[in-house]
């Protein structure tokens, strides 16, 4: 069974700090994938990362994905209090069709 | 639709009660998966179909769950005799590929059995 530890469980921060969310696992994935999910909504998809090494960067989010791709990390550079919500990070592996094993997921609150 | 879309939004059933949930994956997405999602925990997977073929089911909790993709579009969960442990939000996400490497959710559908 494929198991994503993800931290912390919470994070409470002003405006303006930056803040690294964490995923790691025993288990190899063939990719990793985070979403953020607001409330009364369904998770939405912010990256997919696929090569061990990978970093990607969407405005102020930095994507990496472990060497040996059991591991990921989330760097939110100058929090807004608008990227307040739920973030997840989800695995594929042992599949070929993408079934995700997901983290139970970091509430991030960000205080103007 | 632009996106995948679920329903009903909410349901509450009695104990015991059959329920149905229906999701409309993205127009031309083969792949469609079913999630659930406890409160204050992360998605788990029920089952995949790939157009109408369901491929694994081996995340239903028991065989009270059942789905069905009969056209390779649409799909609907049924939770026969539903129970407390049920209650829940299901999640609906649909792919492009057979990959899985971009999957789309829907809004889910908030399940309370009472």
């Amino acid at each position: 069974t494929q198991l994503l530890e993800q931290s912390p469980q919470f994070l409470s921060i002003q405006e303006g700090e930056n803040l690294t969310v964490y995923c790691n696992s025993s288990s190899v994935f063939s990719s990793l994938q985070w979403y953020r999910q607001e409330p009364g909504e369904g998770p939405v998809l912010l990256v997919t990362v696929v090569t061990g090494g990978e970093v990607k960067k969407l405005k102020r989010l930095t994507f990496q994905f472990g060497d040996a791709r059991k591991d990921s990390s989330l760097h939110i550079t100058a929090a807004q209090p608008g990227d307040t919500g739920l973030y997840l990070c989800a695995g594929a592996g042992g599949t070929s069709y993408g079934k995700l094993t997901f983290g139970q997921g970091t509430i991030l609150t960000v205080h103007p | 639709g632009a996106g995948v879309s679920q329903s009903p939004r909410y349901k509450v059933a009695k104990r015991g009660q059959d329920v149905a949930l229906r999701c409309d994956p993205i127009s031309g997405h083969v792949s469609l998966f079913w999630y659930q999602q406890a409160l204050g925990q992360g998605p788990e997977f029920l089952t995949y179909f790939q157009n109408e073929a369901q491929l694994d089911k081996s995340g239903l909790p028991s065989d009270r769950f059942f789905a069905e993709r009969p056209e390779g579009s649409v799909s609907t969960l049924k939770i026969q005799r539903t129970q407390q442990e049920d209650s829940a939000v299901y999640l609906c996400a649909s792919s492009p590929g057979t990959s899985g490497l971009f999957q789309f959710f829907g809004p889910g559908t908030r399940l309370t059995v009472l």
